[in-house]
């Protein structure tokens, strides 16, 4: 079974601060991906980013970075200079092949950032 | 090009009444999920379909039917609603079974249940 942990549960920071919201997972297979998606106060959910278990070279976007460790089976996501519309709540999911036939995503219970004027 | 749609959007219904959630995508995935969003608990799988006629069990399927006669479209039936279904709930799809397609989501649909 898959298993996705944020124990961030809320956060808050001024604006132009830096963030990183940490996520844990759990798996048993060798192939799996990783995943963040940004969900906004208008409730939609964004997809972000997606990292598979073979590449754990970090990620840089903008102002968004990803630092993706096997050895401690994190995948962390910093926001660096934080802005006031980041503010969201952000999940951090996983899919691998024994998640079902459908490579269903198992999600971690989000972390609710608020970044302050 | 209105990719994923869910109605309605928000719903208030009373306890034992059934109610049903719809979704409908334009992309003509192969896959589609029905997830529940709770606080504390993230997004749970309800159900998911592989393709028309074709559905399968979640994280958490009692109290709920789905259906998929056309791929486009995949209802969610809360066959006799209770308080416990109060939650926000999305759709999802996508096109291929690989770990390494993400998931689009719909806009959700806020069910109360009184």
């Amino acid at each position: 079974a898959q298993k996705v942990t944020q124990a961030q549960t809320e956060i808050s920071v001024v604006e132009k601060e830096d963030v990183t919201l940490d996520c844990v997972y759990e798996t048993r297979d060798t192939t799996y991906y990783l995943f963040w998606y940004k969900q906004p106060p208008s409730g939609e959910l964004v997809f972000l980013i997606r990292r598979n278990s073979f590449d754990e070279q970090n990620e840089i976007s903008g102002r968004y970075s990803w630092n993706f460790q096997k050895s401690t089976s994190s995948f962390n996501f910093t926001i660096t200079a934080s802005q006031v519309v980041d503010s969201a709540v952000y999940f951090c999911a996983l899919s691998a092949l024994s998640s079902g036939s459908a490579r269903q995503l198992t999600f971690g219970s989000g972390t609710q950032l608020t970044v302050l004027p | 090009d209105a990719g994923i749609t869910q109605s309605p959007r928000y719903k208030i219904t009373e306890t034992g009444r059934q109610v049903t959630l719809m979704c409908h995508q334009t992309w003509s995935h192969s896959y589609m999920f029905w997830y529940r969003q709770d606080l504390g608990h993230g997004l749970r799988l309800i159900y998911y379909s592989a393709a028309a006629d074709i559905t399968d069990k979640g994280e958490v399927p009692d109290g709920y039917v789905v259906s998929r006669s056309k791929t486009e479209n995949f209802p969610l039936t809360l066959e006799s609603a209770t308080r416990s279904q109060t939650s926000v709930y999305f759709c999802a799809s996508k096109n291929r079974t690989s770990v390494r397609y993400e998931q689009y989501f719909g806009p959700g649909t806020r069910l109360t249940v009184t």
